[in-house]
């Protein structure tokens, strides 16, 4: 089965930091992969698909690159409410729909 | 607006059925497939199972995790989506989520509005 690493689990930032997570799939998964940002107590939402493409309402400060078997979540500018827990999913292989551990982000 | 609500949760003991709606408001319902997953301290985020389109088919795909034990479906006419999980163990307890994809594929999709979540503790 393949295997997803993210990295890192926890991250402690300041208002206005440049941000960057990473997900490593064990095998190749082409430019399927997503990411996501989860709230307690609020839908999650869809922040990137297609490893890149930015979901439309999401603010341009978000980014997602990366293909084959390593990506990257970059917020350029940290804001209030990008404090959060981000996960990486892949939509290739089994199992299907798999997700990283999560990086909880909080304000240091 | 697009919303997403989940309905059904609540504690239920071992070895019973869990019967879970996903009422979908502010878009085609018919359009989208849909799919379950569910989140617990344990195991992380898993997805559970997709359903497609009905013109698709409704043809569903299970997580191994819960094939033999889960069916999903969904009822157009009412813009809702179901997931029953059987012979529950307190490893099913955890906050369950419905959610929405673009494509009738499962391959390459994504998720691009979800519910809130509904909480279920299954607990003797």
């Amino acid at each position: 089965d393949l295997q997803m690493t993210q990295s890192p689990s926890s991250l402690s930032a300041s208002i206005g930091d440049r941000v960057t997570i990473t997900c490593q799939t064990s095998k190749n998964v082409g430019n399927s992969l997503n990411w996501y940002q989860f709230k307690p107590g609020k839908a999650p939402k869809l922040l990137i698909h297609s490893a890149s493409t930015l979901q439309s309402g999401v603010p341009s400060r978000f980014t997602g690159g990366g293909s084959g078997t390593d990506f990257t979540l970059t917020i350029s500018s940290l804001q209030s409410e990008d404090f959060a827990t981000y996960y990486c999913q892949q939509s290739s292989r089994s199992p299907l729909f798999s997700f990283g551990q999560g990086t909880k982000l909080d304000i240091k | 607006e697009v919303q997403l609500v989940e309905s059904g949760g609540d504690f239920i003991q071992p070895g019973r059925s869990l019967r879970l709606s996903c009422a979908a408001s502010g878009f085609t319902f018919a359009d989208y497939a849909m799919s379950w997953f569910r989140q617990s301290p344990e195991k992380g985020l898993e997805w559970l199972g997709f359903i497609r389109r009905t013109r698709s088919g409704a043809t569903t795909e299970y997580s191994a995790s819960v094939e033999g034990r889960i069916t999903m479906s969904r009822d157009d006419s009412k813009s809702v989506a179901y997931l029953q999980l059987n012979s529950l163990t307190t490893g099913d307890t955890g906050i369950y989520y419905c959610a929405r994809a673009p494509k009738s594929i499962a391959i390459s999709n994504y998720f691009d509005s979800w519910g809130r979540g509904v909480l279920v503790t299954v607990s003797s």
